[in-house]
């Protein structure tokens, strides 16, 4: 079936420093990627997305990277910030509403 | 803002009792969809809905049934809960066709089932 896997399931950043979160997907048939941030607490709220005839997208302190050739997906926020601290999901639709969901990378950030 | 409300943060069921987990949403979507979030497991589709009295089964539907008479309201059940039915259920809705960002789904805020 279809997958959407994390490289990591944990990434601890400074505050300030970029942070980058990897997704490696499995359906090369996938036209939509989207990532979303989870608060504790809260739901999965939209961060930012692509279509697959895209290899970048840029959006406020967060960068999208799509790499079709290694069906391998980037989050980049710039400076982290102490509310950056989340989990973070990476999932993906193949030209259907469905979305499927990777397991989610825990980002925490140090002082 | 879209709005997406679950009628319950937290509950707490016994081992064979009928559940019911209501969503609506205020932005006339859809698509309505069902979740559940287990640790290390990300988020697994229960069930979704395109459309009035429509519903498709997703990746996990097992042990579980849905409703959808409105447009704004999806409800999820378990017929008869079982301890491995604990967990976070998440309702999310989207549009039918794609606007601006295509699939973007909305969340609520979660239920956190216990079944003991």
């Amino acid at each position: 079936g279809e997958s959407v896997g994390l490289h990591l399931p944990t990434l601890s950043v400074q505050e300030g420093d970029n942070s980058i979160i990897n997704c490696a997907y499995s359906n090369s048939a996938s036209d939509y990627f989207i990532w979303y941030k989870q608060e504790s607490g809260k739901g999965p709220q939209f961060i930012i997305d692509i279509r697959s005839n895209m290899d970048k997208r840029q959006g406020q302190r967060v960068t999208v990277l799509l790499n079709k050739t290694v069906k391998h997906l980037s989050l980049q926020i710039a400076a982290t910030q102490p509310g950056d601290s989340a989990v973070y999901f990476c999932a993906e639709s193949k030209g259907a509403q469905k979305l499927v969901f990777g397991q989610g990378t825990r980002l925490t950030i140090n002082p | 803002d879209v709005k997406v409300t679950q009628s319950s943060r937290y509950l707490v069921k016994r081992t064979g009792e009928k559940v019911f987990l209501e969503c609506v949403q205020d932005m006339d979507h859809e698509n309505m969809f069902w979740y559940r979030q287990d640790p290390g497991l990300g988020l697994r589709l229960i069930y979704f809905s395109y459309d009035v009295k429509m519903k498709e089964k997703g990746d996990i539907p097992e042990g579980y049934s849905v409703s959808r008479e409105k447009k704004e309201r999806f409800s999820l059940i378990l017929e008869s809960a079982s301890t491995n039915q604990t967990s976070m259920y998440l309702c999310a809705s989207s549009f039918g066709k794609g606007t601006g960002s295509l699939y973007e789904q909305y969340f609520g805020p979660g239920t956190r089932l216990t079944v003991t």
